[in-house]
């Protein structure tokens, strides 16, 4: 069966600083794996995703991700937080038995303190 | 990035009545999904909407309790019915593309 866990269900960075939201995965053969980022009061917008390919994928307003398949890890980063990036964020897996089922953990809330 | 649009956006609902959500997405979307996300909690599959066709439920989702709709490829509509206080959740209708999901704001439903 395919699963993500997000350990922190909230994490506090200062503006400026870098930050990281962790996501691990158990899945069967290769993930399809994705993150999404939920603003308040608005839709899950997709953010990133790795497919294969190069371990570090860039996604939008800055954000990138680091697959470590050793790990069974996909944490999001970014270099340089913004109070604007606070919000939801949730990682997914694709099931690969049935294509059009996502796996989504629980969320993190990022606080981004100015 | 495909548009859906929900509604109602909320709804507040007396135990024993019925809901119904709609869902417009808009030509880029391929595959829809209604999802129910509960407070404190992560995103849960109910069915996937399938066009013309009854939709196919996850485990825990019966189609008496959720009956699901679409009756062309860009529509579909999500009832909660016999609604309980349980029920109280945001219910996401989710367009599938190629390779991803894209998300309506969703409904938040209380039920008193």
């Amino acid at each position: 069966a395919q699963s993500v866990a997000q350990p922190e269900d909230q994490v506090n960075v200062a503006e400026g600083n870098p930050l990281t939201v962790k996501c691990t995965y158990s899945v069967s053969g290769n993930p399809y794996l994705f993150w999404y980022v939920q603003y308040p009061n608005r839709g899950l917008q997709f953010l990133l995703k790795y497919i294969t390919g190069d371990n570090l994928v860039k996604g939008s307003y800055g954000f990138e991700a680091e697959f470590n398949k050793s790990q069974t890890s996909f944490h999001l980063k970014k270099p340089s937080a913004l109070v604007s990036d606070s919000a939801l964020y949730f990682c997914a897996v694709r099931d690969m038995g049935n294509f059009n089922k996502f796996y989504f953990g629980s969320g993190t809330k990022l606080n981004v303190k100015p | 990035s495909a548009v859906i649009s929900q509604k109602p956006s909320r709804d507040i609902c007396q135990r024993g009545t019925s809901l119904t959500i709609q869902c417009q997405v808009d030509s880029q979307v391929t595959m829809m999904f209604w999802y129910r996300q509960q407070p404190g909690q992560s995103l849960t599959l109910i069915a996937t909407a399938n066009q013309g066709s009854e939709a196919t439920y996850e485990s825990g989702f019966v189609i008496d309790k959720f009956p699901i709709s679409r009756p062309n490829l860009t529509f579909s509509t999500l009832t909660v019915s016999n609604m309980s206080p349980e029920d109280s959740s945001i219910y996401l209708c989710v367009g599938g593309g190629q390779e991803k999901l894209f998300f309506g704001s969703g409904t938040q439903l209380s039920v008193l």
